[in-house]
């Protein structure tokens, strides 16, 4: 029973372009939600997060737009970078913070194209 | 600058061989979460702790596997006997809670220990 949907494996953008990450989730208890971002051989690392008060949370070329209503959210991410290619995983937290309870997602390979 | 460690990165044995993962959370840290990574399932929580007491470890197979905090500085994770469908990258994370309020500090991975089991 996968909470924490992200239903594309992959996702392939031109540098410069806008990257798109999707994720779907079912359990209406989260009310914390974050991305993180993980390149080979290393740990995921924490990229943005927002709280279900909020709609949108921008910083800097990201910006994280949650519906609770469609229990959705996603990442945008402009312009997207060479550099920014990796996996990138949703999370969500029924505890209101990012050190409890984490469900992740089975994550989105992310390619930007030069 | 401060890092999550574990140790070993990688490790190969046996079927039946016991396995330990260890884990040293950044000082000051309270908060420990073991995670494991597979491509069916993808980033699971096994186990966490807080100030060293397991809050939870649901995700985790009782028979075999085992999660210890011995010290503030070190968290174990043990597998005996270990299985075939056991290999996969285990992650430790570590974050800070304070005064049991919420908290929007992030968790920290370490770089994972890659187990395969043959």
């Amino acid at each position: 029973d996968q909470q924490v949907k992200q239903n594309s494996p992959s996702l392939s953008v031109q540098e410069g372009r806008i990257s798109i990450l999707n994720c779907d989730y079912t359990n209406s208890m989260f009310d914390y939600f974050l991305w993180y971002k993980k390149y080979p051989a290393e740990g995921p690392t924490f990229l943005i997060s927002i709280s279900s008060i909020k709609d949108k949370n921008e910083d800097g070329r990201f910006t994280v737009f949650l519906n609770k209503s469609a229990k959705h959210l996603s990442l945008h991410i402009v312009p997207s970078q060479p550099g920014d290619s990796a996996v990138y995983f949703c999370a969500a937290s029924a505890d209101g913070g990012s050190n409890y309870k984490l469900t992740f997602g089975k994550g989105t390979l992310l390619t930007v194209n030069p | 600058d401060a890092r999550v460690t574990q140790t070993p990165r990688h490790k190969v044995t046996e079927m039946g061989q016991e396995v330990t993962m260890r884990c040293q959370p950044i000082l000051g840290h309270n908060t420990v979460f073991w995670y494991r990574q597979t491509m069916m399932q993808g980033l699971e929580l096994l186990a966490y702790f807080r100030n060293r007491a397991p809050l939870d470890d649901s995700g985790m197979p009782k028979d075999r596997f085992s999660a210890e905090m011995p010290d503030a500085t070190l968290a174990t994770l043990k597998i005996q006997p270990s299985e075939p469908r056991d290999s996969a990258v285990y992650f430790c994370a570590s974050g800070l809670v304070r005064d049991g309020t919420s908290s929007t500090d992030t968790q920290y991975f370490g770089p994972g220990t890659r187990l395969t089991v043959l």
